[in-house]
């Protein structure tokens, strides 16, 4: 069974277009994340949604909009696609765990390819 | 000046070979460290977390260092299969619970 998921894998699209990524977790996970991967690889933190609750809202530009109908799943929603906006982008969830304990594992989902033409 | 930071590599070994990566992070707050694996056009996957008295896992050895804010990984006999891009991953604030990522440093195993 898969933990975290992700629809679609692959996209593309016309700039100017507004297009939605899916991301459902059945671990039953209170917080969910969304990441972006950029061209240099590097992965940076763009939200976290704790129970249904915006946490985290990085220095992203307000075309990206995050919906959480439920604690299972994160959707991320793209308004007005630029080309800077080609990434991979990747959902992921955690469970609290106890201060002072190890820190908690965050579980990825596959990744969507986003490619804006 | 980078929150995590690493050395992007490659680290081009044989098989067999002991390789260490280190890592270097900025903020002094940092309250959990981890190596994660990330496999070409994967998902990022833990391989593990690391403790301040440094840790073991098989082949893999952690070690931190709290005072100068840095962390290593070794990898003892290589396997073609450890090829991949490490990465370093901290997270800086429990209140928030985002990982802050290195950029990553990758690793080829050659037969």
């Amino acid at each position: 069974d898969t933990a975290v998921s992700q629809t679609p894998k692959y996209l593309v699209t016309q700039m100017g277009n507004d297009k939605s990524i899916k991301c459902e977790q059945n671990l039953g996970h209170d917080t969910m994340y969304w990441y972006k991967q950029d061209s240099k690889k590097f992965l940076k933190i763009m939200f976290s949604y704790n129970n249904k609750e915006l946490i985290i809202n990085e220095t992203v530009p307000n075309r990206f909009s995050p919906k959480s109908p439920d604690k299972a799943h994160l959707n991320l929603h793209i308004n007005s696609l630029e080309l800077g906006d080609s990434a991979v982008y990747f959902c992921a969830s955690s469970q609290l765990r106890l201060a002072g304990g190890p820190g908690e594992t965050q579980y990825f989902g596959p990744g969507t390819r986003l490619l804006v033409l | 000046r980078k929150e995590v930071e690493q050395d992007p590599g490659p680290f081009n070994v044989p098989e067999g070979a002991t390789v260490a990566f280190n890592c270097t992070y900025s903020n002094s707050a940092s309250q959990s460290f981890f190596w994660y694996r990330q496999d070409c056009r994967k998902e990022p996957k833990l391989l593990m977390s690391v403790y301040s008295s440094g840790n073991e896992d098989g082949r893999f050895t952690a070690q931190l260092n709290r005072a100068s804010q840095y962390i290593s990984l070794l990898i003892r006999d290589s396997k073609l299969s450890d090829s991949a891009t490490y990465l370093c991953v901290v997270n800086g604030d429990t209140g928030r619970r985002a990982l802050t990522f290195g950029s990553g440093t990758r690793l080829q195993v050659q037969p």
